[in-house]
């Protein structure tokens, strides 16, 4: 069956730190990896990741993609208090008519002041 | 661009009754998807339509169903209601579907089944 897993499930840092979080995938047809932050409601998307080795960066948010490894990392540095959400990854499977997102269960980090 | 709306943004119901949630997609976006997030189970995928067509369906029973008008908003239905319907139900609406392009989320409607 094919499967998101996120990890760790939670994390609670200090202002400043540098944090990273994973996702490992397994889907019989993979097209690309998402990444988003969900802080009270909407998740906001962050990132779509297609190719491996290829670091996509927005501030102080980075992520990348490991394709023959199955994985992909988020890195957040000197993280401040309004980073504290609920961290999602998506894999997006080919299909036939559509293509098909698994969502992870996500990665809750609290940054602490 | 105006977002994702979804209403209403709370729901309480009892067990045994029905409820439909409605969203509007952000214009020009064809694709709308649901879907259906609990705190154990993380966001699980219920069903897409795009042009007014289910083309993709989650497993889940089939209390609950959905449609698409042909002005792309879509509605969700859920009958006889279970307390494990309690969640967060969120659309996403995109151009043409997943994987193309990200999909865009609305804020949500809390259904609480008492």
């Amino acid at each position: 069956e094919d499967k998101v897993v996120q990890s760790p499930l939670s994390l609670v840092v200090h202002e400043g730190d540098t944090v990273t979080l994973n996702c490992s995938y397994e889907v019989t047809n993979f097209r690309s990896l998402l990444w988003y932050k969900q802080e009270k409601k909407a998740p906001t998307f962050l990132f779509m990741l297609t190719s491996s080795g290829i670091e996509k960066k927005s501030g102080r948010l980075s992520s990348i993609l490991d394709k023959k490894e199955l994985f992909s990392i988020l890195n957040i540095t000197a993280t401040q208090t309004g980073d504290s959400a609920i961290y999602l990854c998506a894999s997006v499977e080919l299909g036939g008519a559509t293509n098909k997102l698994i969502f992870g269960t996500g990665t809750l980090l609290a940054v602490q002041p | 661009k105006a977002g994702v709306t979804q209403t209403p943004r709370y729901l309480i119901k009892t067990r045994g009754q029905q409820v439909t949630l409605s969203c509007s997609p952000i214009s020009g976006h064809r694709s709308v998807s649901w879907y259906q997030q609990t705190p154990g189970q993380g966001l699980q995928f219920l069903f897409e339509y795009f042009s007014e067509t289910q083309r993709n369906k989650g497993n889940f029973p089939g209390r609950f169903s959905g449609r698409q008008f042909s002005n792309s908003r879509s509605e969700m239905n859920v009958s006889t209601l279970e307390l494990g319907d309690s969640a967060l139900y969120l659309c996403a609406s995109s151009p043409e579907g997943a994987g193309n392009s990200p999909l865009h989320f609305g804020n949500g409607t809390r259904l609480t089944v008492t």
